[in-house]
């Protein structure tokens, strides 16, 4: 099965707390990219990461970072000191290898994060 | 990142009527874009894959004839959603798949509201 689990429906964290939203997948390939969106109230999705299953190297972009275990399943995503502006819905998915002829995303359903001042 | 556009952005329109949903890809080209339909507080349900040039692929569940996809440039992606009614009202969203040597990633449009009343 192809699959992507988000837990945490949603997250509230007052600003400048770290905040890390959880992201597990299930796939039976070998070769397969994950991602995180992040679709703000506007309603569009922006790109955040893409991660490729053969790259385990953790990385941190500014006050982002993520972290790939494939021995667990999962690609979770921090947010070091929050801010408002961070206040959105965060997508994790996966592309699978099996559908590289079309693409298909395989997304999570979404963790709701509310930063307050 | 690549900058994809939908047009319009929000409809209102009476129950029985078509609307036409432009998805453009504005600084590159797509072979193959996504359309996906989201409802509130919930995640990206994936509608069709169109191609560039060939008939759309439906995922199991979505009429092909109540939502009309055609694809005629390699930059422009269009949904139609036929004889709409209130339960099509909805936020649709179109992607555009990016290929970059091995890496491959989806940029999103800004979505469309629709509204039928």
């Amino acid at each position: 099965a192809q699959k992507v689990t988000q837990a945490q429906t949603e997250i509230s964290v007052v600003e400048k707390e770290d905040v890390t939203l959880d992201c597990v997948y299930e796939t039976r390939d070998t070769t397969y990219y994950l991602f995180w969106y992040k679709q703000p109230p506007s309603g569009e999705l922006v790109f955040l990461i893409r991660r490729n299953s053969f790259d385990e190297q953790n990385e941190i972009s500014g006050r982002y970072s993520w972290n790939f275990q494939k021995s667990t399943s999962s690609f979770n995503f921090t947010i070091t000191a929050s801010q408002v502006v961070d206040s959105a819905v965060y997508f994790c998915a996966l592309r699978p290898d099996g559908s590289s002829n079309t693409g298909k995303l395989i997304f999570g359903q979404g963790t709701t994060l509310q930063v307050k001042p | 990142g690549a900058v994809v556009s939908q047009h319009p952005s929000r409809v209102i329109c009476k129950s029985g009527t078509s609307v036409k949903i432009e998805c453009r890809s504005l600084d590159f080209q797509a072979t193959t874009m996504f359309w996906y339909r989201q409802f509130p507080k919930q995640s990206l349900m994936l509608m069709a894959t169109s191609n560039e040039g060939s008939k759309a692929t439906y995922e199991q569940g979505v009429e092909k004839d109540k939502f009309l996809i055609n694809h005629a440039s390699l930059t422009l992606s269009t949904l139609t959603v036929t004889s709409a009614h209130p339960e099509d009202s909805s936020f649709y969203i179109c992607s555009a798949r990016v290929l970059a040597g091995d890496q491959e990633t989806q940029y999103f449009g800004p979505g469309t509201r629709l509204l039928v009343l």
